[in-house]
């Protein structure tokens, strides 16, 4: 089943202490994204990769990391975590084609810093 | 990226058409205007896309005004099932443009 796996679903952790969100996709896209999404605010997005080794800021970068190894994983690094990165986070994939197809999204990971 | 800029809410009968309207009123010539539903407690799900001609498909209707600068989202007969929350974006996300934005959505509340 073609699908964007991110895990995990849900995360409490303190302030400092590093944390990954992984995010996986098994339909070949050349894209991934990160966002954010807030009450009131929307989807914000954070990071975004065109290809492998391609990545670059969104919207909301700050406090967030990313690496592209791999066509399939896209994991979002949170160094330092401060409360104000409790949210929910979304990842996304798709062909890059200039807007032709579709985003596929992930279904979430609550993340709640204390 | 285009702006974009909808309704905060609204509110549909069952079995009867909900127009959903989004303005992308800085749309570029090569944006595509995507629509993508969000059910509570899932991710957004693609609902239908396109650039300048109305669309179809087996979810919805899309109506594209002439000049762009806005779309319309056609649900021909809600059911309980389409209450969620619905986004317009404008994208291009080919060569380099890969920075999507997403407007805040409109939560649609469907009445039995």
């Amino acid at each position: 089943e073609a699908q964007v796996t991110q895990n995990p679903r849900y995360l409490i952790t303190v302030t400092g202490k590093k944390l990954t969100v992984t995010c996986s996709q098994n339909m070949n896209h050349e894209y991934m994204s990160w966002y954010r999404q807030d009450p009131g605010l929307g989807l914000r997005q954070i990071y975004y990769s065109m290809n492998v080794e391609v990545t670059d800021k969104g919207d909301v970068p700050e406090g967030y990391k990313v690496s592209r190894k791999e066509k399939r994983n896209f994991p979002l690094i949170l160094e330092s975590p401060s409360p104000n990165q409790t949210s929910l986070y979304f990842c996304a994939s798709s062909f890059a084609g200039q807007g032709t197809s579709p985003l596929h999204f992930g279904n979430g990971t609550r993340l709640t810093v204390t | 990226d285009a702006k974009t800029t909808q309704p905060n809410s609204m509110e549909s009968n069952e079995e009867e058409p909900v127009h959903l309207p989004c303005n992308h009123s800085t749309i570029s010539g090569t944006d595509y205007i995507h629509w993508y539903r969000q059910l509570p407690s899932q991710g957004p799900e693609y609902v239908i896309h396109g650039l300048t001609s109305n669309v179809n498909n087996r979810m919805a209707s899309l109506a594209i005004a002439e000049d762009r600068k806005s779309s319309t989202l056609i649900l021909h007969r809600a059911t309980l099932r389409d209450a969620a929350v619905y986004y317009c974006s404008c994208m291009n996300y080919g060569g380099s443009q890969g920075n999507l934005i997403f407007g805040k959505g409109t939560k649609l509340s469907v009445k039995p």
